[in-house]
């Protein structure tokens, strides 16, 4: 198993400019999210989804936009890039209410 | 708003001592407890998690339950300059999708 898997690793971004982060998952998790985490803090949620077609709003979700097709994929659109969107991105899944998350290895966003 | 607390530290210890991180939840109805270690760069992983009121061990370290006061602590015996890192503590709410995040204590062992 890959666990959860980011694309890119890293990207520099020019103000304006839009870019997917890519998430996929192969351990057949319905619930996945995206975090955003700054340098020095903690993690806050921009959007999750509890299954195939249905996402919902985190705590950060303005200037984000996100799907769920698959129970596999979990897209993060960031349309109309700004400085203030420059930080790392988490995608995470798990099984179920209880249970552990899982990490995706990150994406460092620069946007300049 | 369901809220987990912890110190930012950071929580300095030298090598061979027990590291002892806390952390305080608000939503009584929390059923699970997890505890993970976030190295710099890194994304986070599970090091412990704990269900049941009391301790559970694992290696060099312990999770410690009470729901009546609504703590949950990590232990790490004879700390290593490897475990420095932040320890993030995270609360799964019975009726939530949503598993609640603390803000992370950074531990730093020292030789």
């Amino acid at each position: 198993n890959a666990g959860v898997t980011q694309t890119p690793k890293f990207r520099i971004l020019k103000i304006g400019q839009s870019m997917t982060l890519q998430c996929a998952q192969d351990m057949n998790h319905n619930y996945m999210y995206w975090y955003r985490q700054d340098p020095g803090m903690g993690l806050k949620l921009i959007y999750y989804s509890v299954g195939a077609g249905i996402t919902d709003k985190g705590e950060v979700p303005n200037g984000y936009n996100v799907s769920r097709s698959t129970t596999e994929d979990f897209p993060l659109r960031l349309e109309l890039a700004a400085p203030s969107q420059t930080s790392v991105y988490f995608c995470a899944s798990r099984e179920n209410r209880n249970t552990e998350a899982f990490f995706g290895q990150g994406t460092r966003l620069t946007v300049v | 708003q369901k809220e987990v607390e912890q110190n930012s530290g950071p929580l300095s210890v030298p090598e061979g001592a027990i590291a002892s991180l806390n952390c305080t939840y608000s939503d009584r109805g929390s059923q699970s407890f997890f505890w993970y270690r976030q190295y710099s760069g890194k994304s986070p992983e599970l090091i412990m998690f704990i269900y049941s009121n009391g301790d559970k061990e694992d290696g060099r370290f312990t999770a410690q339950l009470n729901k009546a006061s609504q703590y949950v602590s990590l232990l790490i015996r004879d700390s290593q300059p490897s475990d420095s890192a932040t320890y993030l503590c995270a609360v799964n709410s019975g009726g939530s999708y949503i598993p609640t995040f603390g803000r992370g204590t950074s531990l730093i062992v020292h030789p």
